[in-house]
């Protein structure tokens, strides 16, 4: 069973810095990585797929990386905003393609 | 376009009570899923939908629940002779498969989740 773990589970910074979070998942025969951000009483809203074929992938001022060897994605977040405030979440698909396997998170609070 | 609906946003019911919760997927997104939510936790899959065929039910988690999508779009869970422990967030998502020159392309795409509260 595929099993993620998000580190930290908490993390405050002041605007401007860049963020860093990690996700660790244990079985690396994987199709995909997904990053969501998660806001209170809102949906999940997808930021990134990264495929397993890749090494890397970027939307604006979002950046992740993805190690399927060693099991680890890491969603760089440059040059923090209050707005960027929520919950993040990474996501795989475990032997098949559909059944996403979700960390419990890093909840992220950015000061003004 | 419009994403993934889901109605009602919030349901309160008493125990023993049964619920039918509904999620509409964004348009031409064949594959459907249902996810299930505690608090402070990552959502669990449930069940997974292609077309109206449900392909994978395997994280029902007993006979109370089940799911249905009869013309391959809008889907309703339904949940029988609620409990306490079925309150969650239930959150419906939808994807369209594909295959793309870097792999296989299975973007899932979240409603706003309805949130269940058996008193």
């Amino acid at each position: 069973k595929q099993e993620v773990t998000q580190i930290p589970a908490a993390l405050s910074v002041p605007e401007g810095e860049n963020l860093v979070l990690n996700c660790s998942f244990t079985d690396s025969a994987i199709y995909n990585l997904q990053w969501f951000r998660q806001d209170p009483g809102k949906g999940l809203t997808s930021l990134l797929l990264i495929q397993s074929s890749q090494r890397e992938q970027t939307s604006g001022r979002l950046n992740a990386s993805l190690d399927k060897s060693s099991g680890r994605s890491t969603l760089y977040i440059a040059a923090s905003q209050p707005g960027d405030s929520a919950t993040y979440l990474c996501a795989v698909p475990g032997s098949n393609d559909y059944k996403l396997s979700f960390g419990a998170g890093t909840t992220v609070t950015v000061r003004a | 376009g419009a994403g993934v609906s889901q109605s009602p946003r919030y349901k309160v019911t008493k125990r023993g009570q049964d619920v039918a919760l509904r999620c509409d997927p964004i348009s031409g997104h064949v594959s459907l899923y249902w996810y299930r939510q505690a608090l402070g936790q990552g959502p669990e899959f449930l069940t997974y939908f292609n077309y109206e065929a449900q392909q994978d039910k395997s994280g029902l988690p007993n006979d109370r629940f089940s799911a249905e999508r009869p013309e391959g779009s809008i889907s309703t869970l339904t949940i029988q002779r609620t409990e306490q422990r079925d309150s969650a967030m239930y959150r419906c998502a939808s994807s369209f498969r594909r295959v793309a020159r870097q792999g296989y392309y299975n973007e899932q795409f979240f409603g706003p989740g309805t949130r269940l509260t058996v008193l």
